[in-house]
Parts: structure tokens; C-alpha cells; sequence
């Protein structure tokens, strides 16, 4: 139990270009999402917080017309990339959670922007 | 200002023998401790947590102590096995109105020898 799945595993796109990301639990409903993002040998980096049936909450720093999050069921959210750089190129994993603590993350997804 | 603090980046130990992954964290209001276990490309998979009313929690063998005075929480693993080479991920959260905001330490390379 506790399945939680990522689409693509890996996408390639063009600079200025956008790209969706779709998060899934598979078997649990999760009234929260979460979407991180990982940099080479760094640790998990909270980017914001996806609740359902209502606007995303950021953390400091992340640009939220940039990186658009859409939490449209209790298994379903999205981040969508727009306008891609380079510099987003990352590991992007997300996570959701059936408790009040417990997250269980998805296989993550290799962005590189070319 | 890094609240989770996993200090070592690495760790080699015997097959056979304990690993101990060592945590820190400063924010007093952390009252929920999670460890992850990663491998290179994937989500995090949860291995063990801890509420901060207990001091020890195990679970096969895996083990959390949790020194609430010091700050401090530690995972040990007896007897340490090949396959549990990987990156492990501590993590802590505050019952912020059941936010479930994790934050993450930068991870500790565990290297488990044959």
C-alpha cells in the first residue's frame, strides 16, 4: 500500500519551452501533496505545499508563476515547469500523504533542459 | 539556517557489523522524526519514524533513539547488509496545524561493505 506514482520518469525539453508533471497516489487518498526538488548531492528541497481543491502554498524563494501547481483531485496533482531554463534542469519528486505525518514519495522525475 | 542537521556525509561499515547514521536538529518544535532510505534516481523510500513523546522506536533492524534534550535522534541498523547501501534522508516535522511540512537533512551516504 501507499503507492505513489510519477509521469514522465525522464523528459528532455527545449529552453522556453513548458512540461507537466503528474503526481498520483495510487492507492490512498491524499488531501496533501507535496513537490521537492533535488539537486545533485543535495538534499530534498521543499518546494511547495498542494492541497486539494485549493491554490498551492510556496516556499521562500520558489517562483509560483513558474513552477504551477494544480492539486485537482485527492489522487492527482501537477507541477508544470513553464518556460523552461537550463537552470530548472533538476530531480523533481513528489509525495503525499494518507496521515498526519507519514509522507511516501513518488520515483521522482529527471527534467533536463536543453 | 539548517534545522536538520546530518553532519556526516558518509559512512562504511562491515556487513554484519551496526551502522549508525547520526541527526541534529535546532527547532525546538519539531515533535515528529522520519527516516528515508534513497537510491541514486529514486523517491525516498519511509523506513522508520518516531513521535517525540518516545525515545526509541525499532522495527526489525531498524532502530530510532530519540535524545529530545540534545536534540539528537540516531537510526541504527544490526546487522548492516549490502543492500542497505544508499543515502539516508532524516527528516523532522511540527504539528503545525497538521501541516506535515517535512524538513530534510542533506543525507548520509551509507556504504555497506561485503
Amino acid at each position: 500500500g501507499a503507492v505513489v506514482s510519477q509521469h514522465p520518469s525522464r523528459v528532455i525539453c527545449k529552453s522556453g519551452t513548458s512540461v507537466k508533471i503528474e503526481c498520483r497516489s495510487l492507492d490512498f487518498q491524499a488531501t496533501t501533496m507535496f513537490w521537492y526538488r533535488q539537486f545533485p548531492k543535495q538534499s530534498l528541497m521543499l518546494m511547495a505545499t498542494s492541497n486539494e481543491g485549493s491554490k498551492a502554498t510556496y516556499e521562500q524563494g520558489v517562483e509560483k508563476d513558474k513552477f504551477l501547481i494544480n492539486h485537482a483531485s485527492l489522487t492527482l496533482s501537477t507541477l508544470t515547469v513553464t518556460s523552461a531554463h537550463p537552470e530548472d534542469s533538476s530531480f523533481y519528486i513528489c509525495s503525499a500523504s494518507p496521515s498526519n505525518y507519514e509522507q511516501y514519495f513518488g520515483p521522482g522525475t529527471r527534467l533536463t533542459v536543453t | 539556517d539548517q534545522q536538520v542537521k546530518q553532519n556526516s556525509p558518509s559512512l562504511s561499515v562491515q556487513e554484519g557489523r551496526i551502522s549508525i547514521l547520526n541527526c541534529d536538529y535546532t527547532n525546538s518544535m519539531f515533535d515528529y522524526f522520519l527516516w528515508y532510505k534513497k537510491y541514486p534516481a529514486e523517491g525516498p523510500t519511509f523506513l522508520i519514524s518516531i513521535s517525540s513523546i518516545k525515545d526509541k522506536n525499532e522495527d526489525g533492524r531498524f532502530t530510532v533513539f530519540l535524545n529530545k534534550s540534545a536534540k539528537h535522534l540516531s537510526l541504527h541498523i544490526v546487522p548492516s547488509q549490502p543492500g542497505d547501501s544508499a543515502v539516508y534522508f532524516c527528516a523532522a516535522s511540527a504539528s503545525q496545524g497538521g501541516s506535515e511540512k517535512l524538513v530534510f537533512g542533506k543525507g548520509t551516504k551509507l556504504t555497506v561493505n561485503p
